[in-house]
């Protein structure tokens, strides 16, 4: 089945640890998403990738990094320098171009105990 | 700033019923417009895409139709079931921002009552 995978599910963090996110996909698509999700508030973007070993920052890309050494894969880390950690976060993939469909995948909760 | 509103942000409808769920945007020069449904504590599945060319599309029981000129889009559920319940989003690329961006509405709850 092509789709995306995100690992863990659930994720907790105690203060001060970097904590990484896992993003996989088998659609052969070019570009992926990182968004963050609050209560009461929408999606906001973190960062993107068109190409491998190329990405640019969202909104909000403070406190943290990504990596896009394959085109499968797009780590998300979250540092210690993130301040309001928890939320829900989705990784996205989409065909290159700005026309395209996103797909998301089910999501990772982090906590910071 | 383009500014993605969807009112109202809850919706409870008996069975049955067709019905419309809305979304709002400050910027006309998009590119496309998304619904996408979200079940609780879940990720979110695509429903339809319009490109900024088209007026609507249709999926099933589905249709969403886009009017720019007034920055409104509608999605339109026919014979809502209660496995329709979750929450429902819009989502936009626009020119004022990198063209690969979504800027996200916060969405409407629906709960379809058997």
């Amino acid at each position: 089945d092509g789709g995306i995978t995100q690992s863990p599910k659930y994720l907790f963090r105690k203060e001060g640890q970097n904590v990484t996110l896992s993003c996989e996909q088998n659609l052969n698509h070019d570009a992926m998403y990182w968004y963050r999700q609050d209560p009461g508030q929408g999606l906001r973007l973190i960062y993107y990738s068109q190409i491998v070993n190329d990405f640019q920052k969202g909104d909000i890309a403070e406190g943290y990094s990504v990596s896009r050494e394959k085109k499968e894969s797009f780590p998300l880390t979250v540092t210690s320098a993130q301040k309001n950690p928890t939320a829900f976060y989705l990784c996205a993939s989409s065909i290159y171009g700005t026309y395209n469909e996103q797909f998301f995948g089910p999501g990772t909760r982090l906590t910071v105990l | 700033k383009q500014e993605v509103t969807q009112i109202p942000a809850a919706l409870s409808v008996p069975e049955g019923e067709n019905l419309v769920l809305n979304c709002s945007f400050t910027d006309s020069a998009i590119y496309n417009l998304q619904w996408f449904r979200q079940d609780p504590g879940k990720g979110l599945t695509s429903l339809l895409l319009i490109q900024s060319s088209q007026r609507e599309q249709t999926s099933g029981r589905l249709n969403a139709s886009l009017d720019k000129s007034s920055g409104r889009s509608t999605l339109y559920i026919a014979a809502s079931q209660p496995g329709d319940s979750a929450t429902y989003l819009c989502a936009l690329t626009y020119s004022g921002a990198g063209s690969y961006q979504l800027t996200f509405g916060k969405g409407t709850k629906l709960s379809v009552i058997p």
